[in-house]
Order: structure tokens, then C-alpha cells, then sequence
């Protein structure tokens, strides 16, 4: 079956760096996403990753290994906007997007 | 990046009657697009996808005759609710893609939602 594995919510100090792993399962993979939703809100693009590696953009970076069905989000300099909930979002072999219950960033000053 | 709107942001309707609920690419031909919905503190669940011009392909679950779903063209997708009840009350978020090969072809871009409220 196909199931993606987040944790469910972290705390984090406001310019510290934080981690969000991501474990998957899919049949088939055409690439992962990191998305950001903010309560209320539909979720934004943050990240694409197809190739193992890390891909930077900015504060956010992530990372992603195909044989391990692994991916994980670093956020540096985390600033108090940065609260939100962070969905891995790995494409199957038709396109679609798998999506979990995704982790809940708490941003403490 | 490519833009998708959604009209209307918020709706309140009454139990019985039919909402309707657009969703525009604004800069790209989506020839594909998505219909989510979302419970509060819950992931978001495919409701539907729709390629423009064909019929939409239901997910299990999903009643096929009460979310009507048109996509009959590729900038514009609709999804109505028919007969709505009050458990028919959540996010409803819609996504497009663009053609196979092209610019927009492996990121799905998200409207900004619906809050769909049945009273």
C-alpha cells in the first residue's frame, strides 16, 4: 500500500534549525513535494526533489533518498511565520500525490 | 509560479440546496486538476481528478452524483455540491496541472480553498 510516515508535531526555538523527516511508501515515485499550510489555509510549494540529494532553497532545504524511501525538510532561521503545518507529499506513478496528516512546526520566541 | 484561483473563498448554504465551487488557472492550461477536501487538523483527501474534456475519475468513497465535477475547459474546473447536508461542511481545495512535457507538468499548483458551511 502506499503510506507516508511524519512526525506529528515538533517545537522549535524562534533562529534555531529544525528537521522534518519524512518516510514513504508509493507504488511507483515520480518525485516528492514539501508543502507549508497554514491553519485555514491551502498548502504552498516549497520544494520539489526527483534525484537523491539536497536541494536548497533559501532557509529551506530538502533532502531526499530513493532507496531509502526517505526525504526530510530543514528549515534554518526559523522565524515565528514559520509555524504552520509541513505536508511530504510523494508523487505515485500516475502523478498523484500521496498526502499524510503532515507535522505541526511550533515556533516558540 | 503559476497561479489558481477559487471562487467562492467562503459559502453558507442551506441543508438541500447545490453549491458550486470554480476553480480557474489563471497563466497556464491545466490540463488536469484536482479536487480536495479537508477536515480541520486532517490531511487533505483526493476527492477527484478531472483531465479537460473527459469525465472525472471518482475515488472510492466519493459519491460521483452528489460532487459534480466539470472540467470543460483547461482553465476552468468546477465542482458542485448537490442536495448539501450539513456533514458535506468542510475545505475544499482544488489543484491544476499542466500538460505532460511542458513548464507546469509535475507541480500541482493549489487554489486557495473554499470553507464550504451547511446550515
Amino acid at each position: 500500500g502506499q503510506n507516508i510516515d511524519q512526525p506529528t508535531e515538533m517545537t522549535a526555538t524562534e533562529g534555531a534549525i529544525v528537521q522534518i523527516n519524512c518516510t514513504y511508501q508509493t507504488s511507483g515515485f515520480n518525485g516528492l513535494f514539501w508543502y507549508q499550510q497554514h491553519a485555514g489555509e491551502a498548502p504552498t510549494f516549497l520544494s520539489y526533489n526527483v534525484l537523491d540529494g539536497l536541494e536548497e532553497k533559501g532557509r529551506f532545504s530538502s533532502f531526499l533518498s530513493r532507496s531509502k524511501g526517505y526525504s526530510y525538510l530543514l528549515l534554518k532561521e526559523l522565524q515565528m511565520k514559520d509555524s504552520a503545518s509541513y505536508l511530504c507529499a510523494p508523487s505515485d506513478s500516475n502523478y498523484q500525490l500521496i498526502w499524510g496528516a503532515g507535522t505541526k512546526l511550533i515556533i516558540k520566541p | 509560479g503559476a497561479v489558481v484561483s477559487q471562487h467562492p473563498s467562503r459559502v453558507i448554504c442551506k441543508s438541500g440546496t447545490s453549491v458550486k465551487i470554480e476553480c480557474r488557472s489563471l497563466d497556464f492550461q491545466a490540463t488536469t486538476m484536482f479536487w480536495y477536501r479537508q477536515f480541520p487538523k486532517k490531511s487533505l483527501m483526493l476527492m477527484a481528478t478531472s483531465n479537460e474534456g473527459s469525465k472525472a475519475t471518482y475515488e472510492q468513497g466519493v459519491e460521483k452524483d452528489k460532487f459534480l465535477i466539470n472540467h470543460a475547459s483547461l482553465t476552468l474546473s468546477t465542482l458542485t455540491v448537490t442536495s448539501a447536508h450539513p456533514e458535506d461542511s468542510s475545505f475544499y481545495i482544488c489543484s491544476a496541472m499542466g500538460a505532460a512535457g511542458g513548464p507546469d507538468s509535475y507541480e500541482q499548483y493549489f487554489g486557495p480553498g473554499t470553507r464550504l458551511t451547511v446550515t
